[in-house]
């Protein structure tokens, strides 16, 4: 069972695009959203997370809207540049306790220069 | 970076071989996890840990196994390797205060 799901799987964007990464999730209990970005032949990093007490929260270009009640939340990276090229992985967990987290299956973003 | 060792970073290894995966960190941090990075399927978490001595299993830990006696070694172990074993291995380390993790540069695991 995928309790999150992630989309698209890859992505193309031009340069000082606007890149989307979408994610939906199944159970409520879930209280803490992270994003992952990871570059080839490293170890994921954390970019950006979110409550779901708030609708957005943005850090510089990145950007996740978050929607409770459809249970959706999503990546927005702005201007998007060549050096964000990248797979990100959404993740949803509980919060609290041993913290774990379920991701998403992750997203290969392309931006062409 | 976190203060994360994973070794070895890249091994080659015959079907039906053990094999042990170490994570090594320097935070003292509480939590450790292991992961499994495969196309299309993400991050799968294999087994983790929360104190020396107390491990707990993931949604993928058939055919694994772990050990933790150390607060800041975490060892993951194939005790007879597989094909579909083959993958990228990633540990993971939390501090209990914060709900981020920090992730090793992964080791690359080739079963044939």
């Amino acid at each position: 069972q995928q309790q999150v799901k992630q989309s698209p799987q890859s992505l193309i964007v031009q340069k000082g695009g606007i890149s989307i990464i979408n994610c939906a999730y199944e159970n409520t209990a879930f209280d803490y959203f992270p994003w992952y970005q990871q570059f080839p032949g490293k170890g994921p990093a954390l970019l950006i997370a979110i409550r779901p007490d708030v609708s957005e929260k943005k850090e510089g270009r990145f950007t996740i809207s978050f929607n409770k009640s459809a249970k959706q939340f999503s990546l927005h990276i702005m201007d998007s540049q060549p050096g964000d090229s990248a797979t990100y992985f959404c993740a949803a967990s509980i919060m609290g306790g041993s913290y774990i987290p379920t991701f998403g299956r992750g997203t290969s973003l392309i931006v062409h220069p | 970076d976190a203060g994360i060792t994973q070794s070895p970073r890249h091994k080659v290894t015959e079907t039906g071989t053990p094999v042990t995966l170490r994570c090594h960190q320097t935070e003292n941090h509480r939590y450790m996890y292991w992961y499994r990075q495969d196309p299309g399927h993400g991050l799968r978490l294999i087994h983790y840990s929360y104190g020396v001595k107390d491990t707990d299993k993931g949604e993928v830990s058939d055919g694994y196994s772990v050990s933790r006696s150390k607060t800041e070694d975490f060892l993951l172990t194939l005790e007879s390797a597989t094909s579909s074993q083959t993958s990228v291995y990633f540990c993971a380390i939390r501090g209990g205060e914060s709900y981020e993790q920090y992730f090793g540069p992964g080791t690359r695991l080739t079963v044939t």
